[in-house]
């Protein structure tokens, strides 16, 4: 089975804080994945890598970077944290054939104070 | 451009009411779409795959060119069946995701 494991799965963190989101996955994929998911409006791609140092914005990456310096590990930076940054965050990895899965992570619940 | 839509936020039905959750889509050529679903305290996963043709769980997913959709439907909704459901496309050579806003399925007893 694939597993994606995040580091937390609820933090809480105070407004201008830098917050770091960890996400492993053991399965060699290539693709990987950070989601926000909120109610009414889906998920919503934040930002995603196809390899190694190599990383793309998604549909909302304002606020956030991230890191990917090992294939099985991307991070999610918030750099200063605000409160509109309260979320569900996902990560998912996939790997190259097409029609291939996302496999996902159980999820960090952040809430920014 | 490529777009999801999923028109209901909830879908209240009884046990062993039929089931449709429904997905439109926006996409130039042939899309291959995908059902995920998320349980209460488990994490997203797929459910079904268009290019599949498979059913899981009772559910199927036909796939309509003309009308743009991509609905779920269940003959005969569980109890267990209540859950997230969230329609995508991929979307950039396959390696994303878009997702609809997702439909929450409630199955009352």
């Amino acid at each position: 089975d694939v597993k994606v494991t995040q580091s937390s799965r609820y933090l809480v963190k105070r407004t201008g804080e830098k917050v770091f989101l960890e996400c492993v996955q053991d399965m060699d994929h290539e693709n990987m994945f950070w989601y926000r998911q909120d109610p009414g409006l889906g998920l919503r791609l934040i930002y995603f890598s196809y390899d190694v140092k190599m990383k793309e914005k998604g549909d909302i990456p304002e606020g956030y970077s991230v890191s990917r310096e090992k294939k099985e590990r991307f991070s999610l930076i918030l750099e200063s944290a605000s409160t509109n940054q309260t979320s569900m965050y996902l990560c998912a990895s996939r790997g190259t054939v097409r029609y291939n899965e996302q496999f996902f992570g159980p999820g960090t619940r952040l809430t920014v104070l | 451009a490529q777009r999801v839509t999923q028109p209901e936020k909830l879908l209240s039905v009884f046990k062993g009411a039929p089931v449709e959750l429904k997905c439109n889509y926006s996409y130039s050529g042939s899309p291959e779409l995908f059902w995920y679903v998320q349980y209460s305290r488990q994490r997203l996963q797929l459910l079904l795959r268009h290019i599949s043709r498979e059913s899981i769980k009772g559910f199927t997913a036909d796939l309509n060119k003309g009308e743009t959709s991509f609905h779920l439907k269940k003959p005969f909704a569980q109890e267990e069946d209540s859950a997230m459901y969230y329609c995508a496309l991929p979307s950039g050579g396959y390696n994303k995701l878009i997702f609809g806003a997702g439909t929450r399925l409630a199955v009352h007893p």
